[in-house]
This record gives structure tokens, C-alpha cells and sequence, in this order.
């Protein structure tokens, strides 16, 4: 079956500690890219990228970083949490920008 | 500059038709979307209309393009009580095919 897998589905960690949420898919898709959602802002952007080895900056990177080592992992890292990234996160892939994002269920972190 | 409005809450009966209404900033504007999230999932693909169309029906659904107004409005006929979800209207544009700006997402809920 076609899917984005992230795990964990929820987290609940301390200031500071870092962490990593995974998100893999299986569609070969060269691009995938990393979402938080918040009550009223809809999606924002976080990170973004376009194929291996290549990522870049989405709308709010800040305390965020990534990796695209293969073409079917795109790993979320928040080396320091603070509480302000308390937020819904999806990751998504499709195969070119343009088209339809396939997204995975979503990872609930809480920063306390 | 980029941004894509739409209203928080709409409330319809059951049976009724639905129109979610979605206001978008840039008319770069390549693809423009319908996205469905229901509860605690990821977001889906609902349709979707190229920039150059001023309508797309899909059974259900249909979309309506108003590019002088920067407009677009999605209608779901006979709404049933499975349609209850957020429905998140988004584009990408011309300049950055990498990026999918979404709005803040329109609850939509039925009553009886």
C-alpha cells in the first residue's frame, strides 16, 4: 500500500531534549517535505526537500533541521524542544512539487 | 505577496449544499487545491483545478475558479454527515513549484 509512515503517531518530551520524528515513504517520490499545524494558521512550511541530498528552508525552520540521506526517509530533528513547538506535524511526499502531497498521519509532540 | 484566506467555521444541515469559500493573494498561482483532514489523520487530496479552468465537477464536488476575484469555492452537494472534516484550500505557484501554501482550513460540521 501507498503511504507516509511517521512515528511516533504522539510525544511528550521536556525542554531540551532532543528528538527525532521519522517519516518514511514508499512512491519513490523525489520530493517530501515537513508541516506544523496550528489552531487558525492552517499549514506552514518547515523544511522542504526536493531530492537526496538536497533540502532547503521552508516558511518557519527555526529549531528545526533535517536530512535526506535516502530518497525514502526525511527525518524531522529538534535538537533543543522548546515549549513553542508544541504542535500537530505532518510530513508529506509527492512526485514533483506541483502535484498531489501525500501526507501521514501526523505526529502530536507536546514540549513541556 | 502570498496568502491564502479562508473562513473558520461553516455549519450546514444535513442534505443541504456546502460552499467553503477561499480567497488567495498571488496570481502566479499555478494549481489550486481542496484538501480534507478528518480527525486525527493526515490531510487528502479531495480535487483539485489547473488556473487556466474556471470549473471541475467530481460527482459531489464541484469547483468554481474565479481568477478576476482570485477566488475559489468548493460545493458539496447533499452533505452527509461523513463530509464533517476541516477542508483546506491551497496552491503552489508558478515561481516555487516546492511549495504548497495552504490556508487556515475551514471546520465543516452538520447538523441534523
Amino acid at each position: 500500500e501507498a503511504q507516509v509512515t511517521q512515528n511516533p503517531r504522539y510525544l511528550i518530551t521536556v525542554t531540551g531534549k532532543k528528538l527525532t520524528v521519522t517519516c518514511s515513504q514508499n512512491m519513490n517520490h523525489e520530493y517530501m517535505s515537513w508541516y506544523r499545524q496550528d489552531p487558525g494558521l492552517g499549514l506552514r512550511q518547515i523544511y522542504y526537500s526536493m531530492n537526496v541530498e538536497a533540502t532547503d528552508k521552508g516558511d518557519v525552520p527555526e529549531g528545526y533541521k533535517v536530512s535526506r540521506k535516502e530518497k525514502r526517509n526525511f527525518p524531522l530533528i529538534l535538537e533543543s524542544p522548546s515549549p513553542n513547538q508544541t504542535s500537530l506535524y505532518f510530513c508529506a511526499s509527492s512526485p514533483q512539487g506541483r502535484t498531489e502531497a501525500f501526507f501521514g498521519q501526523g505526529t502530536r509532540l507536546t514540549v513541556v | 505577496g502570498e496568502d491564502v484566506e479562508q473562513s473558520l467555521f461553516l455549519s450546514v444541515r444535513e442534505g443541504d449544499s456546502s460552499v467553503i469559500n477561499c480567497t488567495y493573494t498571488d496570481s502566479s498561482s499555478t494549481y489550486l487545491y481542496w484538501y480534507k483532514q478528518e480527525p486525527g489523520a493526515g490531510l487528502q487530496l479531495l480535487t483539485y483545478i489547473f488556473s487556466n479552468m474556471d470549473m471541475k465537477q467530481d460527482q459531489r464536488l464541484t469547483v468554481l475558479l474565479n481568477k478576476k476575484d482570485k477566488h475559489l469555492s468548493l460545493r458539496i452537494a447533499d452533505t452527509q454527515t461523513g463530509d464533517s472534516a476541516i477542508y483546506f484550500c491551497a496552491e503552489t505557484l508558478y515561481s516555487s513549484a516546492s511549495k504548497i501554501i495552504f490556508g487556515s482550513g475551514t471546520r465543516l460540521s452538520i447538523r441534523p
